[in-house]
């Protein structure tokens, strides 16, 4: 079955280490992004791809690395420069942002990474 | 400024009744708004998408409805069930914005027996 696969769903994290979370898609979706849920908040977004080799910060990037060397795969890296980390992490896949397409741009999203800093 | 608007923040109803929340949204120019169903610690899923032309749109028991005049939109449970219970997200795009997604901060829906 076509989809997303994040991994881990639970991690836990000490002060100072740097984490990364998976995310593969089989899709065939060129664009990908991470997004941070926060309780009591509207998904914010960190990182976004639009093709292999290239991605752009979203609105919080700040603490956070990716890189996108294959176009399956999009991994997102918690540093411990992020003052904040512990939240919900969700990674989406979508066929292209092309203005043009007003029905494109529909998120399928993964079923998330729990980050908890102890 | 949040631009997109959810009513109310949570509910709870009685399995079989209908209920319907709302959206507000201040983005402009509009291009499409869709409503997600979030599961519990699970991803969101799409529901219906609603575009400038549309006023009207359902998928099984939930309809969608869209005021792009009064930029409202409305998604009406019908009949609930056990497992409507769910985060349920309003996500406006602005035209032209590319990667760039309004996202509401959701109403938590809670079916009870």
């Amino acid at each position: 079955d076509g989809g997303i696969t994040q991994s881990p769903k639970y991690l836990f994290r000490k002060e100072g280490q740097n984490v990364t979370l998976s995310c593969e898609q089989n899709l065939n979706h060129d664009a990908m992004y991470w997004y941070r849920q926060d309780p009591g908040q509207g998904l914010r977004l960190i990182y976004y791809s639009q093709i292999v080799n290239d991605f752009q910060k979203g609105d919080i990037a700040e603490g956070y690395s990716v890189s996108r060397e294959k176009k399956e795969s999009f991994p997102l890296t918690v540093t411990s420069a992020q003052k904040n980390p512990t939240a919900f992490y969700l990674c989406a896949s979508s066929t292209g942002t092309g203005p043009v397409h007003p029905l494109t741009g529909e998120l399928f999203f993964g079923e998330g990474s729990r980050l908890t800093v102890l | 400024k949040n631009q997109v608007e959810q009513s109310p923040q949570s509910l709870i109803i009685l399995e079989g009744k209908n209920c319907t929340l709302q959206c507000n949204y201040t983005v402009s120019p509009f291009s499409n708004l869709r409503w997600y169903k979030q599961d519990t610690g699970r991803g969101p899923v799409s529901l219906t998408i609603m575009t400038f032309s549309e006023n009207t749109k359902s998928n099984g028991r939930y309809t969608a409805t869209l005021d792009a005049d009064t930029k409202q939109s409305s998604l009406h449970i019908t009949a609930s069930q056990l497992s409507d219970s769910a985060s349920y997200i309003c996500v406006v795009r602005r035209l032209n914005s590319g990667y760039a997604l309004n996202f509401g901060k959701g109403t938590s829906l809670l079916v009870t027996p």
